[in-house]
């Protein structure tokens, strides 16, 4: 099983350009997450969706739209990047009830 | 869910034990405590969680108060590889709002 598997690792974008972050599970995972991370910060909750078909805000929601396309798959779009939205992004997913979160290996994004 | 507290650092010599607390002090009956730790920038990784027993694994222990308001995770023999920060969550059953906090630094030192 690949886990939880995010494209692109690395990417680097101009200001006001959009993109969007892939991310996908295979263990059937009812809930998916993406949080960002700051040089030396903790993860902060982007969005959130508890299943397929659902997506809530998390704590820093603003520049950011979510796509819960199916049960796998979780993207994050960004629809105009600014230098601000340099981080680290991590997807992670967890059954429903108690179990671990099970994260990607994060995506580097840089706006310049 | 719940807000913890950790210490945003500590020192460890190795081969000691290492003991990190988290408070949680508005935990709720239904609410799990999980840990995780993150070495460097890579995805962190799940250590141990528990409700009200204390728990052990391969990695780790975790003992929680009695009252539940706080925890201590324990790495029995701190070696340099567990250089990591450390994060403290709790987690309802069946929450799916998942909130991390700054964690504990951990430095292990030679």
């Amino acid at each position: 099983n690949a886990g939880v598997t995010q494209t692109p690792k690395f990417q680097v974008l101009k200001t006001g350009q959009s993109m969007t972050l892939q991310c996908a599970q295979d263990m059937n995972h009812n809930s998916m997450y993406w949080y960002r991370q700051d040089p030396g910060m903790g993860l902060r909750l982007i969005y959130y969706s508890a299943s397929e078909g659902t997506t809530d805000k998390g704590e820093v929601p603003n520049g950011y739209n979510v796509s819960r396309l199916n049960k796998r798959e979780f993207s994050l779009r960004l629809e105009s990047a600014a230098p601000s939205q340099t981080s680290v992004y991590f997807c992670a997913s967890t059954k429903q009830g108690p179990g671990e979160l099970f994260f990607g290996e994060g995506s580097r994004l840089t706006v310049l | 869910d719940a807000k913890t507290t950790q210490p945003p650092s500590m020192d460890c010599a190795e081969g000691r034990a290492a003991n990190l607390p988290c408070n949680h002090s508005t935990i709720s009956g239904n609410e799990y405590v999980y840990w995780y730790r993150q070495i460097h920038s890579q995805g962190p990784q799940y250590i141990i969680h528990g409700l009200k027993n204390n728990e052990t694994n391969e990695m780790a222990s975790l003992i929680i108060t009695e009252d539940r308001k706080s925890s201590t995770l324990i790495l029995p023999h701190a070696t340099l590889r567990d250089t990591a920060v450390y994060y403290c969550i709790v987690r309802e059953t069946s929450g799916s709002r998942l909130t991390f906090g700054e964690g504990t630094q951990l430095t292990v030192n030679p």
